[in-house]
């Protein structure tokens, strides 16, 4: 059964600092996604990585993937205020998505 | 079109009610879901369709009853439920698994409270 491992839980950021989510899965996982949530809203997808050593990048925002390692990893450049949102990966069991716990990141002026 | 839509958007609902969440997609998605969302928690998966036929049912309590009426079209309709169903219910539609891409995008949900 897949399992899916997200730290940290909670991450308060200062504006214009560097922080990176982690995401560790427990078995195979042919694709890792990333999903955004803002409060009392629905998720929106971020990126989808299929294969090892995949990397993605939108804005501030840089996605990678390492099947070896079972590990993705969410970095986020120089934190600004509009990326205050709960983050969600996710991995894929057939047709299920398994989410792990989700990480509320506050940006702080 | 690359939008899910749900309605209502809001629903406040008595234990021996009947309603219906309904859920639209014109993307040529095969694959619809729905999912229940607390507070604070990731969305847990209730039913998978996959090309109109019910492929998982995650031992949903039968007061819950999804329908697939065409390739576009995904209900759930409720009958006796209980306070603690009260939660945000998200629908999805996805390609189908043998895709490349298929990821899920998902609808604007419908927020349910059960008095």
């Amino acid at each position: 059964e897949l399992k899916v491992e997200q730290n940290p839980l909670f991450l308060s950021m200062q504006e214009g600092k560097n922080y990176t989510i982690y995401c560790n899965y427990s078995t195979t996982s042919d694709r890792l996604y990333w999903y955004r949530q803002d409060p009392g809203k629905s998720l929106e997808s971020l990126f989808v990585l299929l294969s090892n050593g995949a990397v993605k990048q939108e804005g501030r925002l840089m996605a990678s993937l390492d099947t070896k390692a079972r590990l993705s990893t969410l970095h986020i450049t120089a934190a600004v205020h509009d990326l205050s949102a709960t983050y969600f990966c996710a991995g894929r069991n057939g047709n299920k998505l398994v989410f792990g716990a989700g990480t509320i990141l506050r940006v702080k002026s | 079109d690359t939008e899910v839509t749900q309605t209502p958007k809001h629903l406040v609902m008595g234990m021996t009610n009947k309603k219906s969440l309904k859920c639209e997609q014109h993307m040529g998605h095969r694959a619809m879901y729905w999912y229940k969302q607390k507070a604070k928690k990731p969305p847990e998966l209730m039913f998978v369709y996959s090309y109109e036929k019910l492929s998982i049912n995650e031992s949903v309590p039968s007061r819950f009853s999804p329908e697939c009426p065409n390739s576009s079209l995904l209900n759930l309709h409720l009958h006796a439920l209980q306070p603690e169903d009260s939660a945000l219910y998200l629908c999805a539609s996805s390609q189908p698994l043998a895709w490349t891409y298929n990821e899920q995008f998902f609808g604007p949900g419908t927020r349910l409270t059960v008095l």
